[in-house]
């Protein structure tokens, strides 16, 4: 079953960087995932798509700050310099034949 | 200007029904897959239904089908989810989202109260 993992919460300074993860169910681990964020009373917004290899290809307007990188089954969101606007819910995503499966969230709060 | 907009939110008796309407702008809709996501109160996003980019294949969680229906008409750029026999349970904000695979384009969201 394609299952993502992610931790509900997370914390660190503003100006300081944070790693995000994403954890790919067993026997999942070469998929690809996309990382969304979503400000508070927000719709969600489209980060990037992130390979396997670590490769990844981000949406229109997505700051350098934010970068993804992979190792086996995990699939991390590094977001250096953080500001306030990057308080927000971050949820990874991927998808299978005729399925696609969101993680439930990590709750990123800049302090 | 790429923009997704949802309408047809409101509220609904418990075993009742609604349609839901998302109207695509500023990018060719005939190209793209399109999806519906939810998300509850509180809640994470959860994946609704998907649909082709010519509406030859529509996917459903094993949770919802039978009872959602998701639909395209090209030449008028719209999305539509038809919901029936609804449930406490679907109360949520329901959101139109451009892509096959990677969701790469949201809108905002319409809501749906179930009571």
């Amino acid at each position: 079953q394609l299952v993502l993992t992610q931790s509900p919460s997370a914390s660190a300074s503003l100006g300081a960087s944070v790693k995000l993860s994403c954890t790919l169910s067993s026997g999942h681990s070469g998929y690809a995932i996309a990382w969304h964020q979503q400000q508070p009373e927000k719709g969600p917004r489209y980060l990037m798509k992130l390979n396997s290899d670590g490769s990844h290809n981000k949406g229109d307007g997505i700051p350098d700050r934010f970068s993804g990188s992979s190792s086996g089954a995990e699939r991390y969101l590094t977001i250096s310099n953080l500001q306030s606007e990057d308080e927000a819910d971050y949820y990874c995503q991927t998808w299978g034949t005729g399925i696609w499966v969101f993680g439930g969230g990590t709750k990123l709060t800049v302090l | 200007q790429v923009q997704l907009v949802e309408s047809g939110g409101g509220v609904v008796q418990p075993g009742g029904s609604l349609s839901l309407s998302c109207a695509a702008s500023g990018f060719t809709f005939s190209n793209y897959g399109m999806h519906w996501v939810r998300q509850a109160p509180g809640k994470g996003l959860e994946w609704v239904a998907f649909i082709r980019y010519d509406g030859s294949n529509k996917y459903y969680p094993d949770s919802m089908k039978g009872r959602f229906t998701i639909s395209r008409d090209n030449s008028k750029n719209t999305l539509s989810l038809r919901m029936n026999s609804l449930r406490g349970e679907d109360t949520a904000v329901y959101y139109c989202a451009r892509g096959s695979d990677p969701l790469e384009i949201w809108g905002q969201g319409t809501m749906v109260t179930v009571s």
